[in-house]
């Protein structure tokens, strides 16, 4: 079965650090770029990051560069996040994606559940 | 605020029509970037409806349409049905070099 399975989120205080993995399965994971997309409660949706085939290109948005790390190991066919420094406003549930080109544009095609992230004291 | 706008909700009948606006600028969808649609029912994943602002993946009803003009794309639902009561997203790309999302529309079928 084609799916992506998150886990890692949980309780975190400010200040601290979480890493979300991402298990890729039923298709061929060394083939597509990935991504994290978060979405607050209550909120809509927020790109997070991309990743590209071999894990040597990245892009995130403005707000989470320093503080995000996405990388891949795709001996593991696994996708994941490191995030540091976490605030309030982090807390979100965070999806992993498949991500799919139509130059330069992209979309994503496949989703994960997600994970919740919770940053409070 | 979201990048591109738009409507908090819409509603319609069983087997009516809706239509949901997706507004952006002449940096994201004026700039020519293709506009993508999500479905998302609440408590689950957001699943792809509408990708290059008219084609529907594999498995997607033809009920559901996708449009675009100028600086805004909208989504199109026919025939509405109770399992169409969803939250839906449109995404495009803008210059700053991000992937950015509208700010979400619940859909409800009366």
């Amino acid at each position: 079965e084609v799916q992506l399975v998150e886990s890692g989120g949980g309780l975190v205080q400010p200040g601290g650090s979480l890493r979300l993995s991402c298990a890729a399965s039923g298709f061929t994971f060394t083939g597509y770029w990935m991504s994290w997309v978060r979405q607050a409660p209550g909120k809509g949706l927020e790109w997070v990051a991309n990743i590209n085939h071999d894990g040597g290109e990245s892009h995130y948005v403005d707000s989470m560069k320093g503080r995000f790390t996405i990388f891949r190991d795709n001996a593991k066919n696994s996708l994941y996040l490191q995030m540091i420094s976490l605030r309030a406003e982090d807390t979100a549930v965070y999806y992993c994606a498949r991500l799919r080109w139509l130059h330069p544009n992209w979309y994503f095609d496949l989703w994960g559940r997600g994970t919740l992230v919770t940053v409070s004291s | 605020q979201s990048v591109l706008t738009q409507p908090p909700s819409v509603s319609g009948a069983p087997g009516h029509r809706v239509t949901i606006s997706c507004t952006g600028s002449r940096s994201n969808i004026g700039a020519g970037y293709d506009v993508h649609w999500y479905q998302q029912v609440p408590g689950t994943a957001p699943k792809l409806l509408i990708y290059g602002n008219i084609n529907r993946p594999s498995g997607v009803p033809d009920r559901f349409s996708g449009s675009k003009s100028g600086t805004s794309a909208s989504l199109a639902i026919t025939g509405l049905q109770a399992e169409d009561e969803a939250d839906y997203y449109c995404q495009s790309y803008d210059s700053s070099l991000s992937g950015v999302f509208g700010g979400g529309t619940k859909l409800t079928v009366l």
